[in-house]
């Protein structure tokens, strides 16, 4: 099956900083997802990328997709106290399977 | 509106019990998932459903493993006997989607502990 690989696994920045994730694929992507699971909860969606070259855009943060549709990325700008958790990318594996990226787990110092 | 609900939030047990989990989907919703989550093997699909039906359980680790799903709106994963290392949060999570990928809603996870 498709094998996804995301960095860094780890990421601790101050208050303010930006904060990137990347996830990477071998194969071509159909689509890509990325949730969110703030420490001891659970994942929650944030967004799905269909297009080539596709970026999104929720307040912070910034999406793309790549160009290849072999890569994605979360940035989040002017990080906050409130970003805490692990972030995951998750690609399709047939319909409706998602195959989960290990996660980025960001910490912020305030 | 509720959200995916399970139960229990939190299972405690030793090894070679029988252990039950249960999931009450977003009503409307027409798939079903359980997934398991641990340190060492992260977040991993274990079986899913549409519209009652088992799609694929390839995910599901062994014969000790096995979900049902009555009705739309129940569905079991239980583990017997169970093992230590089944010890891990097992989320389930519903799409109103059946014929596409889309947004999953996870419920808030039974962690289980097993001694």
């Amino acid at each position: 099956g498709q094998q996804v690989m995301q960095i860094p696994q780890y990421q601790h920045v101050q208050e303010g900083e930006d904060f990137t994730t990347y996830c990477n694929s071998s194969t071509t992507l159909s689509n890509i997802q990325w949730y969110k699971q703030r420490p001891g909860g659970h994942p929650v969606f944030l967004i799905q990328l269909v297009k080539s070259g596709e970026v999104k855009k929720q307040k912070r943060l910034t999406f793309q997709f790549g160009e290849a549709k072999k890569n994605s990325s979360l940035h989040i700008t002017a990080t906050q106290t409130t970003d805490v958790g692990t972030y995951f990318c998750a690609l399709e594996q047939g319909a409706q399977k998602l195959v989960f990226g290990q996660g980025t787990r960001l910490t912020i110092n305030p | 509106d509720a959200g995916v609900i399970q139960s229990p939030r939190h299972e405690v047990t030793e090894m070679g019990q029988e252990v039950t989990l249960r999931c009450k989907p977003i009503s409307g919703h027409n798939s079903l998932f359980w997934y398991r989550q641990t340190m060492m093997r992260g977040l991993e699909l274990l079986i899913y459903f549409n519209n009652n039906v088992p799609i694929d359980d390839s995910g599901m680790p062994e014969d000790r493993f096995s979900a049902k799903m009555p009705n739309a709106s129940f569905s079991t994963l239980k583990i017997q006997p169970s093992e230590p290392r089944d010890s891990a949060v097992y989320f389930c999570a519903s799409s109103p989607r059946t014929n596409a990928l889309g947004e999953q809603f996870f419920g808030p996870g039974t962690r289980l502990t097993v001694l």
